[in-house]
């Protein structure tokens, strides 16, 4: 069974831009949620979506956005980008987020410069 | 702000020595998980634990949970360098994970 795989792995962006990343899920899985890790702030959830349906979201600003397809693969996209949103982005799958294992993939490292 | 907190933030030990973490709450749960990062890389499901579950065994993991103090507890027995990894707990209900803990294992 496939993982979960997160395109690209790398990015570098420039201020002011805009930039989206794609997480394919674990077959089955209906949830994905998307994280943001940074070494000052450690994990913080972004949002989480099940069935196209954004049901959660963390306390970020507006400029961070995502979306969710009829096939569960989902995308976030961060417009306006700054130099504080590098950071490694992680996408995670499951069944069921509150009672099942989430399974993560290893993530995109986004540079802002 | 952080729903579970580690404690402590890094540890350093030797080969072959036992290393606990300590995780923290402080809403009610279903139940709590941890996870193992190795640098860079995502994160991996260690161990779930249910609320009405006191101690959980998996392999060289034991993982104990306190709903009353709303704490919980990774032990890593006879560990290996290759144990060395960040560690965290997370509490589904609100999908916060903590800050984790830095581990190190010294051959």
């Amino acid at each position: 069974k496939a993982g979960v795989t997160q395109t690209p792995r790398y990015l570098i962006k420039t201020r002011g831009q805009q930039v989206t990343l794609s997480c394919s899920p674990i077959s089955g899985h209906r949830s994905v949620s998307w994280y943001q890790q940074t070494p000052g702030q450690g994990l913080q959830f972004l949002f989480e979506y099940f069935s196209e349906t954004q049901r959660n979201k963390g306390n970020f600003p507006g400029r961070f956005s995502g979306r969710q397809f009829s096939n569960s693969r989902s995308e976030m996209n961060v417009s306006t980008l700054e130099l504080g949103d590098s950071a490694l982005y992680l996408c995670a799958s499951t069944y069921d987020p509150y009672n099942s294992p989430l399974h993560f993939g290893n993530g995109t490292r986004l540079t802002v410069t | 702000s952080q729903q579970g907190e580690e404690d402590p933030q890094a540890l350093s030990i030797q080969e072959g020595e036992n290393a606990t973490m300590n995780c923290s709450y402080k809403t009610s749960i279903n139940n709590l998980q941890w996870y193992r990062q190795n640098s860079g890389r995502g994160l991996v499901h260690l161990i779930l634990i249910r609320s009405n579950e006191r101690e959980k065994h998996s392999g060289r993991l034991r993982v104990t949970l306190d709903t009353s103090k709303k704490s919980s507890s990774l032990l890593i027995t006879a560990s290996r360098a290759a144990d060395t990894a960040s560690y965290f707990c997370a509490t589904p209900n609100d999908m916060r994970f903590g800050a984790g803990t830095r581990l190190t294992v010294k051959p």
